[in-house]
């Protein structure tokens, strides 16, 4: 069966610089969210689309922003990255079963960025 | 606001042993429950989830858990560990709201579990 899809699966940038994430969900899946697990840390949520519109948002900082698109692969932008973002981001996929009520979540792999 | 609380970051069992990994949660209104296992640098994988009806649900893998109410607990269990077992394992849940989850999962701290031969 296929799987939530992301890249790159490593990623090594400087201080300041910018760095873009990718997902692509199970087909058919209409939702995605977005994780950070920090080292040794449990994953917290960052943000999440439902049908290409934010449905909800965590704690992420403001130098982040995200979008889903019309075939619903979405993007997590970084920038002015700082020491303190490396960390293993994941995207999950889900499907919405009616408005506000989504099924389970699947995870990818995750994407490990690391800011030197 | 949800959270969930795991007992114990470390668990150590014996091939064969029973394996127990404790999950509690606060919340007013029961939450949906799920167990997630993450082998080293891999994503998480679902093992069980919990939203409505029968209380004991069976996962992958032989593992299995009971969400008891009264007690605020959704504990991760399996008769008898494997070696394959290692990995750390993540108790989550997702708020609900008038029957309708809001599908943002709240995680436990992770317990690693360590199965010794």
């Amino acid at each position: 069966a296929a799987g939530v899809i992301q890249s790159p699966r490593h990623l090594i940038k400087e201080k300041r610089e910018t760095a873009t994430l990718k997902c692509y969900p199970i087909p058919r899946h209409d939702t995605v969210y977005w994780y950070q697990q920090g080292p040794g840390q449990d994953p917290q949520f960052l943000i999440s689309f439902y049908e290409k519109m934010q449905s909800d948002k965590g704690s992420i900082p403001d130098r982040f922003s995200a979008q889903q698109f019309s075939d619903y692969h979405s993007e997590l932008n970084m920038s002015s990255l700082e020491l303190g973002d490396s960390a293993l981001y994941f995207c999950a996929s889900s499907l919405a079963l009616r408005v506000g009520k989504t099924d389970t979540q699947y995870f990818g792999p995750g994407t490990r960025l690391t800011v030197l | 606001a949800q959270s969930v609380t795991q007992l114990g970051s470390h668990v150590s069992v014996s091939e064969g042993a029973l394996v127990l990994l404790r999950c509690n949660y606060s919340s007013s209104v029961p939450p949906y429950l799920f167990w997630y296992v993450q082998y080293p640098n891999q994503g998480l994988q679902l093992l069980l989830k919990y939203t409505t009806g029968a209380t004991l649900v069976k996962g992958i893998n032989g593992f299995e858990a009971e969400f008891k109410k009264s007690e605020t607990s959704f504990h991760l269990t399996k008769p008898s560990a494997h070696m394959s077992d290692a990995a750390e394992y993540f108790c989550a849940v997702s708020e609900v709201e008038g029957g309708t989850s809001y599908g943002k999962l709240t995680f436990g701290q992770g317990t690693i579990l360590t199965v010794h031969p």
